[in-house]
């Protein structure tokens, strides 16, 4: 069965500020796909990135970073100089290649607060 | 135009009411779901469909039911609301087969059951 675990329910910082949102997965299959969303207070889920599980290499984009470490299981996500614009929940998101059903397992989500 | 809509976008009803939530996709994908989201608890899966003929229920079916008229659209149907099935409930479609399971989403629709 799959799981995501996002441990940290809400994050305050002060604008500029570096800020790192984890994600801990759990998965029996060998290969399967990771997902980040972001959901503004309008309540859409925008897409961030997806990453495979054969492929390690971390991404940035932007302001954006991501980390993905199998011997962890974790996909941790960075912004860099955080601004207002970036308050949000962010969603990380599991689906096992195995999976007939393409299903996406949701973690329960971070509530990122930046303050000016 | 967006490519996942749903409607409607707001909707305030009563316990006991029946209300119906649609959803329509120009992607042109077969496969269609019905998420729940509640705070802390991100989204969970109700009803997922591969086609026409083919509804599964997902983790939380109880007390949902769904529909899917055509390729194109998927409803969600409460029977009788209750007030905890107040939530944000998104409407997403994936290809098939899908490169990487990627699943698009609707802009939800904001339910309150008094």
């Amino acid at each position: 069965a799959q799981k995501v675990t996002q441990a940290q329910t809400e994050i305050s910082v002060v604008e500029k500020e570096d800020v790192t949102l984890d994600c801990v997965y759990e998965t029996r299959d060998t290969t399967y796909y990771l997902f980040w969303y972001k959901q503004p207070p309008s309540g859409e889920l925008v897409f961030l990135i997806r990453r495979n599980s054969f492929d390690e290499q971390n991404e940035i984009s932007g302001r954006y970073s991501w980390n993905f470490q199998k011997s962890t299981s974790s996909f941790n996500f960075t912004i860099t100089a955080s601004q207002v614009v970036d308050s949000a929940v962010y969603f990380c998101a599991l689906s096992e290649r195995g999976n007939a059903g393409n299903m996406l397992t949701f973690g329960g989500g971070t509530r990122l607060m930046v303050k000016p | 135009d967006a490519d996942v809509t749903q409607t409607p976008r707001n909707r305030i009803t009563k316990t006991g009411k029946r209300i119906m939530l649609e959803c329509s996709q120009t992607k042109g994908h077969d496969r269609m779901y019905w998420y729940r989201q509640d705070p802390g608890l991100g989204l969970r899966l109700i009803y997922y469909s591969f086609d026409v003929k083919d509804i599964n229920k997902g983790e939380i079916s109880d007390g949902y039911s769904v529909s899917r008229q055509a390729q194109a659209k998927f409803s969600l149907s409460l029977e009788s609301a209750i007030p905890n099935q107040t939530a944000l409930y998104f409407c997403a479609t994936s290809d098939f087969p899908a490169t990487y399971n990627e699943q698009f989403f609707g802009p939800g629709t904001r339910l309150t059951v008094l």
